[in-house]
């Protein structure tokens, strides 16, 4: 069964810094390219960031390139989001997941993690 | 503003059926079969219901099937159950720097 894990959310000042890590298990974890959705309070789904299997390929939302960093181990199966700079309008929570390569679609988000709340105040 | 439009809101009654759309562009829903549906229910995360359009994932109700046409897509549900209540997001790849963008959401309820 497929599992991701979101820790490392909180409470932190406007531009602080944070780090988000994914704990994946039930598949291989380096033969899917694995990605960040974040919720804002009571809206809706925006993609963050996205990396290959590999982890030599890394993709950013506009709203957070230069600011955010994705990366992942794949000996740890373990997924990361390095906040730096973070806004107000960071506030969210914020989702791993995976792609469906090899059971849905590549091109599709099949697997959810719980999510973990980052929240930007002072 | 959300890069597709969601009506945001939908009703229905038991039994019946409803279709929620999804608007986007000639660059993302009207170019790429790769629109996906998520139902989330409040609390919880997202559940893909279908991809590629119109694919189910294993599980999923044969309740629930995708579509699209142009710029166009569209959920239907049909044989409305109370558990269906729920938030629904539809997405599509965009191939560009955004790669993938969401609607902005649309709550249904069951009368």
């Amino acid at each position: 069964e497929v599992q991701l894990v979101e820790s490392g959310g909180g409470l932190v000042q406007p531009g602080g810094s944070l780090r988000l890590s994914c704990a994946a298990s039930g598949f291989t974890f380096s033969t899917n390219s694995m990605r960040w959705v974040r919720q804002a309070p009571g809206k809706g789904l925006e993609w963050v960031s996205a990396i290959s299997g590999s982890g030599g390929g890394t993709y950013y939302a506009d709203s957070v390139k230069g600011r955010f960093t994705i990366s992942r181990d794949n000996s740890k199966n373990t997924l990361y989001l390095q906040m730096n700079s973070l806004r107000a309008e960071d506030t969210a929570v914020y989702y791993c997941t995976r792609d469906g390569c090899g059971s849905t679609s590549c091109y599709t988000f099949e697997y959810w993690g719980q999510g973990t709340l980052v929240t930007v105040s002072s | 503003q959300s890069a597709l439009t969601q009506p945001a809101s939908v009703s229905g009654s038991p039994g019946q059926s409803i279709t929620i759309s999804c608007t986007g562009t000639s660059s993302d829903v009207g170019y790429y079969n790769y629109v996906s549906w998520y139902q989330q229910h409040p609390g919880k995360a997202p559940k893909l219901m279908i991809y590629d359009v119109s694919n189910r994932p294993s599980g999923v109700s044969n309740r629930f099937s995708g579509s699209k046409s142009g710029n166009t897509a569209s959920l239907t549900i049909s044989g409305l159950q109370a558990e269906d209540e729920a938030d629904y997001y539809c997405s599509s790849y965009t191939g560009s720097s955004t790669y993938w963008v969401f609607g902005g959401g649309t709550k249904l309820t069951v009368l």
